[in-house]
């Protein structure tokens, strides 16, 4: 069945250095693509998706780029800040009525001034 | 506007007992889905509505658990005979429609503590 693998945390950074969290997935046809975000003591909360090949998404300041060859969807950004510490779930969603996502395990970043 | 509600936002409850939990989904979404995050599963889908649609019910993990839509709107989830493993946050989340590309928007969560 589909699946998604996102790398294992904790990552753990300093201010303004860059990020790359890992996330491939199987799946087939053409899924959707999804980055969510929890930051501590939230909810769940969509920070980009794509929904075909090659497309990026993009939001505050994170991107992360739909990779149909390589089955992948790398988040990236920049220079990461001390409020981006969180829970960073990679996940996808069959192009098909009703299903549901299925999620990365999760990858807790940790950003320190 | 308003996003997904759902209430309580934390339920402790002792071993044996039944549980229900509600969500109010975003005001003119028709998809409604439960999941369930746990430590050791991670987020896990449970079920599924689209408006009067019989339900998706193929993550439930037991016959302990069943959830319903009424007026396809808000949704209850009940937990029956409650054990200490259905300990998780329960997450509900809403979409517009049932289409692969329509975005979910999730809840706070209720957190599950079984004792």
């Amino acid at each position: 069945g589909d699946s998604v693998t996102q790398m294992e945390g904790p990552v753990t950074l300093s201010e303004e250095a860059f990020l790359t969290i890992n996330c491939t997935y199987t799946a087939t046809g053409y899924p959707s693509l999804f980055w969510y975000v929890q930051y501590p003591g939230e909810g769940l909360q969509l920070l980009l998706k794509a929904t075909k090949a090659d497309d990026k998404g993009s939001n505050k300041g994170f991107e992360a780029t739909y990779r149909k060859e390589t089955t992948s969807f790398h988040l990236e950004k920049g220079s990461v800040q001390v409020s981006d510490s969180a829970v960073y779930f990679c996940a996808l969603q069959a192009n098909q009525a009703g299903t549901a996502l299925i999620f990365g395990k999760g990858t807790t970043l940790s950003v320190s001034s | 506007g308003a996003g997904v509600s759902q209430s309580p936002s934390n339920k402790v409850t002792e071993k044996g007992k039944d549980v229900e939990l509600r969500c109010d989904p975003i005001s003119g979404h028709t998809a409604l889905y439960w999941y369930r995050q746990s430590l050791g599963q991670g987020l896990e889908f449970l079920i599924y509505f689209q408006g009067n649609s019989a339900p998706d019910k193929s993550g439930l993990p037991s016959d302990r658990f069943s959830a319903e839509r009424t007026g396809g709107s808000v949704s209850t989830l009940t937990i029956q005979r409650t054990q200490q493993e259905d300990s998780a946050v329960y997450l509900c989340a809403s979409s517009l429609g049932p289409g692969g590309t329509d975005t979910q928007y999730f809840g706070p969560g209720t957190r599950l503590t079984v004792l």
